[in-house]
């Protein structure tokens, strides 16, 4: 188990540019999930995936915000046209699909959107 | 829609003390309710979960919570606080299995701090 691997690990981009991260989850685990997280603020929900099935979106994830996960191993999530309200810490985390899996949760990628 | 509050922005406790972390949540049905914590620059680690069963469920670092069904709350226990065990605890709550919902539902927090 070598734990959620997401990259980069900092981000920092001009408004309007996109932006591209990357999660890869627990090999064993066919859940993933991408979530955001603002200073003093729990995780808010983006979206899951079952797979390469997108299940699960949130109404956060505005048209700007795209995820994919094309075989079912690693996704990305990429946002269009930067804004500062972007800026926030994104997690990834990725679970089994035994009932209630716990979700295990990588260290995230700090994005800043100068 | 579920939702989850942690009233306590935070929680001094002295080493040694028990302490406890409140959640209290909204959700339809029968919730799965979750307990992480938050070391600085990490990422959220598992701590313990209640599915079903019983109320009492003990999970990592010799932390337990209660499930009261009654009173919407899941307080997230220890009976001796160390040092080590100062940061930030989030509760959440997820819909149950049937829902096809997977998503988590985060609280806003509690900082723990216990000083030695």
């Amino acid at each position: 188990d070598t734990g959620v691997s997401q990259n980069p690990r900092h981000k920092i981009t001009k408004r309007g540019q996109n932006v591209t991260f990357r999660c890869d989850p627990i090999s064993e685990h066919n859940r993933l999930y991408w979530y955001r997280q603002t200073l003093g603020q729990g995780p808010e929900f983006l979206t899951y995936f079952q797979n390469e099935a997108q299940l699960e979106k949130s109404r956060l994830l505005s048209d700007r915000f795209s995820a994919e996960r094309p075989k079912g191993s690693f996704s990305t999530l990429e946002i269009q046209r930067t804004e500062q309200g972007d800026s926030a810490m994104y997690l990834c985390a990725s679970s089994a699909t035994g009932r209630g899996s716990p979700l295990h949760f990588g260290n995230g990628t700090r994005l800043t959107v100068t | 829609a579920q939702s989850v509050a942690q009233p306590e922005d935070q929680v001094n406790v002295a080493e040694g003390n028990p302490l406890t972390v409140k959640c209290t949540y909204s959700v339809s049905g029968n919730p799965y309710l979750f307990w992480y914590v938050q070391y600085p620059n990490r990422g959220l680690q598992f701590l313990l979960k209640y599915i079903t069963g019983d109320n009492l469920v003990k999970g990592s670092y010799g932390f337990e919570a209660e499930f009261n069904k009654s009173q919407t709350s899941f307080h997230l226990k220890k009976p001796s606080a160390l040092v080590s065990d100062s940061a930030l605890y989030f509760c959440a709550v997820r819909d149950p299995e049937d829902t096809g919902r997977r998503a988590l539902t985060f609280g806003s927090g509690t900082r723990l701090q216990v000083q030695p």
